[in-house]
């Protein structure tokens, strides 16, 4: 199966300007998530959706960060305006979430490749 | 998940030796304890998950063991490889609800 599709690979920004990442879950995965990872630490999640809700955004920084899935397919990831200590990978990661079931029921996280994002 | 910590930051072993990585969760809620290997430049994947409905788990040269009294787990990596080398993060959550992930093992095999 094709996996999780990120786009750009690489962004390098001025602080104050704005940015935007694309996400393309796994087919059929009702569940996307956006993971910031800094560098040396481990992925800390910003936002969940379920289809095109909002499930959780209780980490994300709403002053300067906006997510929006519309279709409940692909997803857009937005800073504006970054700051220096934006500077991290913005990884992508999808599952499936059995209907019916509890939470424990979800499939693991498949993640993309994410994208390096430079704040100078 | 809450907070989750996770020992040692860094770990060096001999090729064949094995390596083992602990990490400790404080929300009693969690059921689901994944654990993921990242190459340098490439995304974290997979390698194996635990359930609270058990307290072991192996797949070939990997195995999770799963206290859930002590409230940690830990990834056991028996006749390790070069290739074995990366970094891995343990994570817990409520299924795949709200991962939280440990701060990362740096692990090098020596050949």
């Amino acid at each position: 199966e094709a996996g999780v599709a990120q786009s750009p690979r690489y962004k390098i920004i001025e602080k104050r300007q704005s940015v935007a990442f694309w996400c393309n879950p796994i087919s059929g995965h009702a569940t996307l998530y956006w993971y910031q990872q800094i560098l040396g630490q481990g992925p800390k999640l910003l936002i969940q959706f379920q289809n095109n809700g909002v499930v959780d955004d209780s980490q994300l920084p709403k002053d300067r960060f906006s997510a929006e899935r519309l279709k409940g397919v692909d997803s857009t990831l937005k800073i504006q305006p970054a700051k220096l200590e934006d500077s991290a990978v913005y990884l992508c990661a999808s599952s499936l979430k059995f209907p019916n079931r509890g939470s424990s029921y979800n499939s693991p996280l498949h993640f993309g490749n994410g994208t390096r994002l430079t704040v100078t | 998940g809450e907070n989750v910590e996770q020992h040692p930051s860094t770990l060096s072993v001999q090729e064949g030796d094995s390596a083992v990585i602990k990490c400790t969760y404080s929300d009693s809620a969690s059921n689901y304890f994944p654990w993921y290997k990242q190459e340098l430049g490439k995304r974290p994947q997979l390698i194996i998950d635990i359930r609270s409905n058990v307290g072991e788990k192996k797949d070939q040269r990997i195995a999770v063991t799963l206290n859930k009294t002590a409230k940690h787990f830990s990834l056991h990596i028996t006749e390790t490889q070069p290739e074995d080398s990366a970094v891995y993060f343990c994570a817990e959550g409520v299924g795949n609800e709200k991962l939280t992930f440990g701060t990362g093992t740096r692990l090098t095999i020596i050949p």
